[in-house]
């Protein structure tokens, strides 16, 4: 299994481009989550989704679309790339609520993000 | 609502010496807590969780945490450091409550440091 895999590693954009961040899960997990990581801010969640077709507003949503249109695939997209999201962006999955099982999450290796 | 502070944004201690990094928490609820450990340039790595069973938990190379509720800490502890430990890590509790339920909140990071 290869987990929570992220595409692309690292990108460049300028200000006011668009791009759409690839999350992908194979341990068939109901929860996914896309968090933003800053220097001293540790991470912030910014939309997570609890099944397929539904997303919500996590603490830092302004700037930020998100779909999950299949099971296994979470797509965060910046639709006019700003400065102030430069960062490093995880995507994390967790298992259907279960007890408290849904509180371990799996993260992926994260995408490099600069807004020039 | 629930959060967490980490105490100290840096910590550093020479190999074979103890490790302690300090976590205060604020919940209404019995919180579940983890610490989550992420060396430079990866992703984040569970490190050892609590969710109401045993007090003192025990997790992976040799880390262990101790919930104690009178004190509202989760302080994360090792007896000797190695080198391999340097890393930045980060203690999360779990959201309570509402559409949140089950989501993850994180603390800002301590540095950990490992002199030779």
């Amino acid at each position: 299994n290869a987990g929570v895999t992220q595409t692309p590693k690292f990108r460049v954009l300028k200000t006011g481009q668009s791009m759409t961040l690839l999350c992908a899960q194979d341990m068939n997990h109901e929860y996914m989550y896309w968090y933003r990581q800053d220097p001293g801010m540790g991470l912030r969640l910014i939309h997570y989704s609890v099944g397929e077709g539904t997303t919500a507003k996590g603490e830092v949503p302004d700037g930020y679309n998100v779909s999950r249109l299949k099971k296994q695939n979470f797509l965060l997209g910046l639709e006019s790339a700003a400065p102030s999201q430069t960062s490093v962006y995880f995507c994390a999955s967790s298992p259907r609520d279960s007890g408290r099982a849904r509180e371990t999450q799996y993260f992926g290796p994260g995408t490099r993000l600069l807004v020039l | 609502a629930q959060s967490v502070t980490q105490l100290d944004s840096h910590v550093s201690v020479s190999e074979g010496t103890p490790v302690l990094l300090r976590c205060n928490y604020s919940s209404s609820y019995s919180p579940s807590l983890f610490w989550y450990v992420q060396h430079p340039n990866k992703g984040l790595q569970l490190l050892l969780k609590y969710t109401s069973a045993a007090t003192l938990v025990k997790g992976i190379n040799g880390f262990e945490a101790e919930f104690k509720k009178s004190e509202t800490s989760f302080h994360l502890t090792k007896p000797s450091a190695h080198m391999s430990d340097a890393a930045e890590y980060f203690c999360v509790v779990s959201a309570r409550g509402g559409g949140s339920q089950g989501n993850l909140i994180f603390g800002k990071g301590t540095k950990l440091s490992v002199k030779p």
